[in-house]
């Protein structure tokens, strides 16, 4: 079945301590991405990468590191969580054509993170 | 860089009417834009998108309108169900960049 897969799917946490969330695809897409979904604000990108290696900020990076050292994995980092980080973050994937992102973007299940 | 607009932030329909949900961008070169719906709990969903080649598009009870001049972009739903109660956010793309921007989001209650 294609799907994206996060892990894990909720996590409470303490200021300052390190935690990584997983993300993986099983449909070969070059595309993947990190949003934070928050109220009234919608869904903001946080990192996307084109492909391995390859990564780029969106519009909220700050606090977050990502790596694409494999093609289906692409695991969020926040190396010192802070309360503010508190959100639903989506993982999502989607085919490249003629080289640049199209068509959908496929959305794993979310990781629901409270940082107190 | 592009920002996005959408409105209303909910909207309350009876089960049948239509409902129309409108976005703004910013960035005259964005070129792709989908809507995905967002049902409680649950992941978002592509339900449609155009390109802005095209004007229209349209699918079952869902269609969606493009106007490049005016930069903006709307989601019709027609004879609505209480199914289509979620969630619905608009996004504008500039493929050259790679960035995907969202709009805040539309509460749509179909109500029985």
């Amino acid at each position: 079945e294609a799907q994206v897969t996060q892990n894990p799917r909720y996590l409470i946490t303490v200021t300052g301590k390190k935690l990584t969330v997983t993300c993986s695809q099983n449909m070969n897409h070059e595309y993947m991405s990190w949003y934070r979904q928050d109220p009234g604000l919608g869904l903001r990108q946080i990192y996307y990468s084109m492909n391995v290696e390859v990564t780029d900020k969106g519009d909220v990076p700050e606090g977050y590191k990502v790596s694409r050292k494999e093609k289906r994995n692409f695991p969020l980092i926040l190396e010192s969580p802070s309360p503010n980080q508190t959100s639903l973050y989506f993982c999502a994937s989607t085919p490249l054509a003629g080289g640049f992102p199209s068509y959908e973007q496929y959305f794993g299940p979310g990781t629901r993170l409270t940082v107190t | 860089g592009e920002n996005v607009e959408q409105h209303p932030s909910t909207l309350s329909v009876q089960e049948g009417d239509s409902a129309v949900i409108k976005c703004t961008y910013s960035d005259s070169a964005s070129n792709y834009f989908p809507w995905y719906k967002q049902e409680l709990g649950k992941r978002p969903q592509l339900i449609i998108d155009i390109r802005s080649n095209v004007g229209e598009k349209k699918d079952q009870r869902i269609a969606v309108t493009l106007n490049k001049t005016a930069k903006h972009f709307s989601l019709h739903i027609t004879e609505t169900q209480p199914e289509d109660s979620a969630v619905y956010f608009c996004a504008a793309m500039e493929t050259r960049y790679d960035k995907v921007i969202f709009g805040p989001g539309t509460s749509l209650s179909v109500i029985p």
